[in-house]
């Protein structure tokens, strides 16, 4: 059964340094997200993607993330310059365009 | 801006036992869906069940079944026959109906604990 795969599983960072999580969505899916969640409490949306653009961004989304789908298969998003409180778990999700979305196993990052 | 409420943060069931899990939402809109998650300890989340608003029958898949009272806006999840591996974080979830970019906005989750 197809699955979304993501990479790194954990990735540890320094305070002020760029990270790029990266997302292998599901072949035919169309519609990308990522979301994340802090250790312990609720799982934040942050961004939808569709035919090459942004569809939807959360508040926490500010101007030190961005995404971008560089081909026919990844879908990354970088954090510019990373501060204490981005440490989460950050989720990939597609769908085909049906209403269930699937999610990836996550990249845990811990910056320090 | 929908909210979604799960007013149990820890749950606890007997093996082979059922249990039911609450969520409540908050939405103006009529059509829209509903989801539940599970996360376990490898904090994967697997779409568990989900249901459409614009659906009266509640929906079910294989051990897992919804009741959904739109009236009430009340979402619960029941667990038959409860497993050891059922063991993990549930996450209520709501979408908007319109479009297919809708995000998920989820409630702050269930710990479920499975007791052989």
């Amino acid at each position: 059964e197809p699955e979304v795969t993501q990479t790194p599983s954990h990735q540890v960072t320094q305070m002020g340094q760029e990270v790029i999580l990266r997302c292998v969505p599901i072949s035919n899916h169309l519609y990308f997200y990522w979301y994340r969640q802090i250790l312990g409490q609720k799982v934040e949306f942050l961004v939808s993607f569709y035919n090459n653009e942004i569809s939807e961004k959360s508040e926490i989304f500010d101007d030190q993330f961005s995404v971008e789908r560089p081909d026919g298969s990844n879908f990354t998003l970088k954090i510019r310059s990373t501060k204490l409180e981005d440490s989460a778990m950050y989720f990939c999700a597609s769908t085909a365009g049906g209403p269930g979305q699937y999610f990836g196993p996550g990249t845990r990052l811990t910056v320090t | 801006a929908q909210t979604v409420t799960q007013s149990q943060p820890e749950m606890s069931v007997q093996e082979a036992e059922t249990v039911t899990l609450s969520c409540t939402y908050d939405t103006s809109e009529s059509d829209y869906y509903l989801f539940w998650y599970k996360q376990p300890p490898s904090r994967q989340m697997i779409l568990v069940i989900r249901q459409e608003a614009y659906k009266q029958q509640n929906a079910t898949e294989n051990r897992f079944s919804v009741n959904f009272q739109k009236a009430a806006k009340s979402f619960s999840l029941k667990i038959s026959d409860s497993q050891l591996g059922d063991a993990a974080m549930y996450f209520c979830a709501y979408r908007n109906y319109g479009g297919s970019q809708g995000n998920l906005i989820f409630g702050k989750g269930t710990k479920l604990s499975v007791k052989p």
